[in-house]
């Protein structure tokens, strides 16, 4: 099956410091989410982006669906943004699902 | 807020028993999917459900089952508990039966198997 490689799996910031996390892929995708799971274990949309770049604040994303791979981009980090980013993909033919990597743990220190 | 509520929140049961999770999908949404988040884990896809109909299963037993109701809602079931069904159950809904639609999930069911 379709193997999700999170990258790295742990990062340490000082709040106002700049981030790249990467998802890699080893197959095509009809589909590609990036979620933020707080503390309390809700996971929050970030981006829907199987292709292409989008923005929203502090937040951007790009992929790359031809070579396999998605960065997400958080610029002048916060506290709040403390918890664990995953990337989820959606292989074609597989009705419904999605596989998760296991995760980037972020914290940022004041 | 997703618009997606799952009940009950927390629960404890013993080796054995049997317990039913609750899902209320967002509105228009017609797919809801369940996954299982093991501590330390990315989650995993259980089932997924659209128009009443199981749309795709994962890597799980037979006594992992599910409904999914006229109104869209859905239940997790999960029969004969064991140790390692320790973890958080999570609910997302959708619209449309492909994965291509984006997923919105609600708060979890943290389960503990004693």
């Amino acid at each position: 099956g379709i193997q999700v490689e999170q990258s790295p799996p742990d990062l340490i910031l000082q709040e106002g410091a700049n981030s790249t996390l990467r998802c890699n892929f080893s197959d095509s995708v009809n589909n590609l989410q990036w979620f933020h799971q707080n503390p309390w274990g809700q996971l929050i949309n970030l981006f829907y982006i199987p292709s292409g770049t989008k923005q929203n604040g502090r937040l951007s994303a790009t992929t790359v669906a031809t070579e396999r791979y998605s960065l997400l981009y958080i610029s002048s980090s916060q506290t709040t943004d403390s918890g664990v980013y995953f990337c989820a993909v959606g292989p074609y033919n597989q009705g419904g699902k999605l596989i998760f990597g296991q995760g980037t743990e972020l914290s940022v220190k004041p | 807020e997703t618009g997606v509520t799952q009940s009950p929140t927390h629960l404890i049961k013993t080796r054995g028993q049997q317990v039913t999770l609750r899902c209320s999908s967002q509105s228009g949404h017609n797919t809801v999917s369940w996954y299982q988040q093991a501590l330390g884990q990315g989650p995993q896809f259980i089932f997924q459900y659209y128009r009443e109909e199981e749309n795709g299963r994962g890597n799980f037993p037979p006594r992992f089952s599910g409904l999914q109701f006229p109104n869209y809602s859905s239940e997790l079931n999960v029969n004969a508990l064991e140790l390692d069904d320790s973890a958080l159950y999570l609910c997302a809904s959708s619209l449309g039966r492909a994965n291509t639609g984006e997923l919105f999930f609600g708060e979890g069911s943290r389960l503990t198997v004693l």
